[in-house]
């Protein structure tokens, strides 16, 4: 079956620091893959996504290209701030697998970011 | 535009109890998905519905959970007889159509 395995945390950055947060992910199907994040208080939001290989998904200022080859989706930012201080959550969704309709998503175990002052 | 809700944000139930956990979508929004999260694991697909109807289960367990939308109110999640393996965060997403999910905060379900 479909599985997204991302690098466990906690991670603990300074600010302006540059961020790596890996994601590696096996499918059946073409998936199309996700970012999502959790403030602390708050439900999931879509930070970025890309549905096919080598596209890039960008937003605030975070990264990450679909590389269909290593089966990756690694996500980056050049300089985090306090406020990139979350959960953030690899996701895929896949077309293959739900019947043509890709509303069902599995996730990653999630990776906690601390962002020091 | 109020975001999804989800009430209770806490709840706490001895075993053998009900919990019912409730989802109000996006107005506008007529698709309704629950995901469930154990701790130590990643979100999992739980039952997707559509008003009325029930569209796909297959994360259900196979007994004591339900899950309803109906034409009228909220989702509502229903466990019956918790156990202690329930305990997790029950998250629910809606969306207008197959399109990006938005989601809830969450509900925190105890079972002492």
């Amino acid at each position: 079956g479909d599985s997204v395995t991302q690098m466990e945390g906690p991670v603990t950055l300074s600010e302006e620091a540059f961020l790596t947060i890996n994601c590696t992910y096996t499918a059946t199907g073409y998936p199309s893959l996700f970012w999502y994040v959790q403030y602390p208080g708050e439900g999931l939001q879509l930070l970025l996504k890309a549905t096919k290989a080598d596209d890039k998904g960008s937003n605030k200022g975070f990264e990450a290209t679909y590389r269909k080859e290593t089966t990756s989706f690694h996500l980056e930012k050049g300089s985090v701030q306090v406020s990139d201080s979350a959960v953030y959550f690899c996701a895929l969704s896949d077309s293959g697998n739900s019947g043509g309709s890709n509303y069902k998503l599995t996730f990653g175990k999630g990776t906690l970011l601390t962002v020091n002052p | 535009n109020a975001g999804v809700m989800q009430n209770p944000r806490h709840l706490v139930r001895r075993r053998g109890q009900e919990a019912r956990l409730r989802c109000s979508p996006m107005k506008g929004h007529s698709h309704v998905y629950w995901y469930r999260q154990l701790p130590e694991e990643g979100l999992k697909f739980m039952v997707y519905l559509q008003k009325e109807n029930i569209i796909d289960e297959s994360g259900m367990p196979k007994e004591r959970f339900s899950a309803e939308f109906p034409k009228e109110g909220p989702s509502i999640l229903r466990i019956q007889q918790v156990v202690r393996g329930d305990s997790a965060a029950y998250f629910c997403a809606s969306s207008r159509r197959i399109t990006e999910a938005f989601f809830g905060q969450g509900t925190r379900l105890t079972v002492v």
